[in-house]
């Protein structure tokens, strides 16, 4: 299956600390995008990235991609107790008439 | 507010039931997306429908069923409801990208979520 993978699973910081969450995937993709949910809650987009793109920033966030790898990352820089949250990768692909794949998440806490 | 919006919140039934949850996309979205997000399944993409017809069918079951209206609204029907079935159930809904229905789409936003109990 298409499916991410998120790594890690959980992680706790505390705040003020940089957040780094990495995805892999399987197949190539046409885009990789990030998003946010909180504790049952809609998901929120956060950012995505093009896979011609290596790199990509929006605020305190940056993604960079690695198709060779087949592998993105997410990094939260100066975090603050309102990103715990969870946060999903989600890939589509050529040819899957529009599917998204969502990984499986990483549970982000920051620690006020 | 990302402009979806999904009827109703919460939904509490019994099992063997039907049920039916509705998704309106944002204004000029042509694609509707379903989701169940169960504690054990994760994220898990159940059907696409793009201006009315299905376009995509991913992990849904033969007791689920969707249709998208002229007016781009869509409903999910679950029936014969099991206790596994109680999830998170979102919608998505998204604008095509240039290039015409054939195309892929870009960012999907989200509904707030019907959270589904079947006791």
């Amino acid at each position: 299956s298409q499916q991410g993978e998120e790594d890690p699973q959980a992680l706790s910081i505390q705040e003020g600390e940089n957040a780094t969450m990495n995805c892999s995937y399987k197949t190539s993709i046409n885009n990789l995008q990030w998003y946010r949910q909180n504790s049952g809650r809609g998901l929120v987009h956060l950012i995505l990235i093009r896979s011609n793109e290596r790199e990509k920033h929006s605020g305190r966030l940056r993604v960079t991609l690695d198709t060779s790898k087949k592998s993105s990352s997410l990094l939260i820089t100066a975090s603050r107790a309102a990103d715990t949250a969870s946060y999903f990768c989600a890939t589509d692909a050529p040819n899957t008439g529009n599917q998204f794949y969502f990984g499986t998440g990483t549970s982000l806490t920051v620690i006020p | 507010d990302s402009g979806v919006t999904q009827t109703p919140k919460h939904l509490i039934t019994a099992t063997g039931q039907r049920v039916t949850l509705r998704c309106s996309p944002r204004s000029g979205d042509l694609s509707v997306y379903w989701y169940q997000q169960s504690l054990d399944q994760g994220l898990q993409f159940l059907i696409q429908y793009y201006n009315g017809e299905e376009r995509a069918k991913g992990n849904i079951l033969e007791r689920f069923s969707a249709q998208q209206f002229p007016d781009l609204h869509s409903e999910l029907n679950l029936s014969s409801l099991e206790l596994g079935d109680s999830a998170l159930y979102f919608c998505a809904s998204a604008a095509p990208l240039a290039g015409g229905p054939s195309g892929g789409t870009d960012t999907q936003y989200f509904g707030p979520g019907t959270r589904l109990t079947v006791l």
